[in-house]
C-alpha cells in the first residue's frame, strides 16, 4: 500500500540546519509531486510548497522562499526538506503529502517534529 | 493569496447530531478548466490530516457517507449527518485552484 514515512524528531539550536526526509513506497515516485506543510504547535496548517518529482523543480510559498530547500533522491524514492539558519519560529511539525489527480493531499507522512531551542 | 475563512472555529456536538462547517473564499475557486478545487481534511489529535472530500463534493475512498460537501464559487459547506465519536478533531478546508494553495483556519469539533 502507499506509504510516506518521514524521519524522526529533531532538536536543534538557532542558526543550525537540518534535513528532513520523506520516503515514498507503494507507487512510482516520479509519477506525482510532493507537497510540504507546516504546523506550528497548537496552530493550523500552512502550505509550504511543492516539488516536481520528474524535474526536481521546487515551488515555494512566499513565507518559505528563504532558508527552505526542497530536494529529491529519486533513486531512493525520497523527498527532502532542508531548513537553514533555524529560528525559534521554525519549531513545528512538518508533513510531506502526495497528491493524486484532483486530490491534492491524498496521502500524508506521519509528520516530523522539529524543535528549535537554545 | 486566497483567504479561506472557516466558521465556526469551534463546534460542540452530541453523538448523532448533524453539524455543518462553512468555508468562504476571498475569490472564486472555479478553475478555468471548469473544476472547483475545494477540499476538506480532518486531523484527529496526534495524527496527520486525512483527505475527506475533494472537488467540493467527492468523497475520498473509505470515508463514511455521513460526510458530504457542497457549494460553489466562494461558499462551501461540509456536513456531518450524525456525528460519531471518531469524527472528533479539527476540520480544514483547503483550496488548490489558485497558487499558492491555502488552508482555512480550522474548525474544532468536540463533544458537548
Amino acid at each position: 500500500q502507499i506509504q510516506l514515512v518521514q524521519s524522526g524528531p529533531e532538536l536543534k539550536k538557532p542558526g543550525e540546519s537540518l534535513k528532513i526526509s520523506c520516503k515514498a513506497s507503494g507507487y512510482t515516485f516520479t509519477d506525482y509531486a510532493m507537497q510540504w506543510v507546516k504546523q506550528a504547535p497548537g496552530k493550523g496548517l500552512q502550505y509550504m510548497g511543492w516539488i516536481n518529482t520528474q524535474t526536481g523543480k521546487p515551488t515555494y510559498a512566499d513565507d518559505f522562499k528563504e532558508r527552505f530547500v526542497f530536494s529529491l533522491e529519486t533513486s531512493a524514492s525520497t523527498a527532502y526538506l532542508q531548513i537553514n539558519n533555524l529560528k525559534n519560529e521554525d519549531t513545528a511539525t512538518y508533513f510531506c503529502a502526495s497528491p493524486r489527480r484532483g486530490r491534492p493531499f491524498a496521502y500524508w507522512g506521519q509528520g516530523t517534529l522539529v524543535t528549535v531551542s537554545s | 493569496d486566497v483567504v479561506l475563512t472557516q466558521t465556526p472555529p469551534t463546534l460542540s456536538a452530541t453523538i448523532g447530531q448533524s453539524v455543518s462547517i462553512s468555508c468562504r473564499s476571498s475569490q472564486s475557486l472555479l478553475h478555468s478548466n471548469g473544476n472547483t478545487y475545494l477540499n476538506w481534511l480532518l486531523q484527529r489529535p496526534g495524527q496527520p490530516p486525512q483527505l475527506l472530500i475533494y472537488l467540493v463534493s467527492r468523497l475520498e475512498s473509505g470515508v463514511p457517507n455521513r460526510f458530504s460537501g457542497s457549494g460553489s464559487g466562494t461558499d462551501f459547506t461540509l456536513k456531518i449527518s450524525g456525528v460519531e465519536a471518531e469524527d472528533l478533531g479539527v476540520y480544514y478546508c483547503v483550496q488548490s485552484t489558485h497558487a499558492p494553495w491555502t488552508f482555512g483556519g480550522g474548525t474544532k469539533l468536540e463533544l458537548k
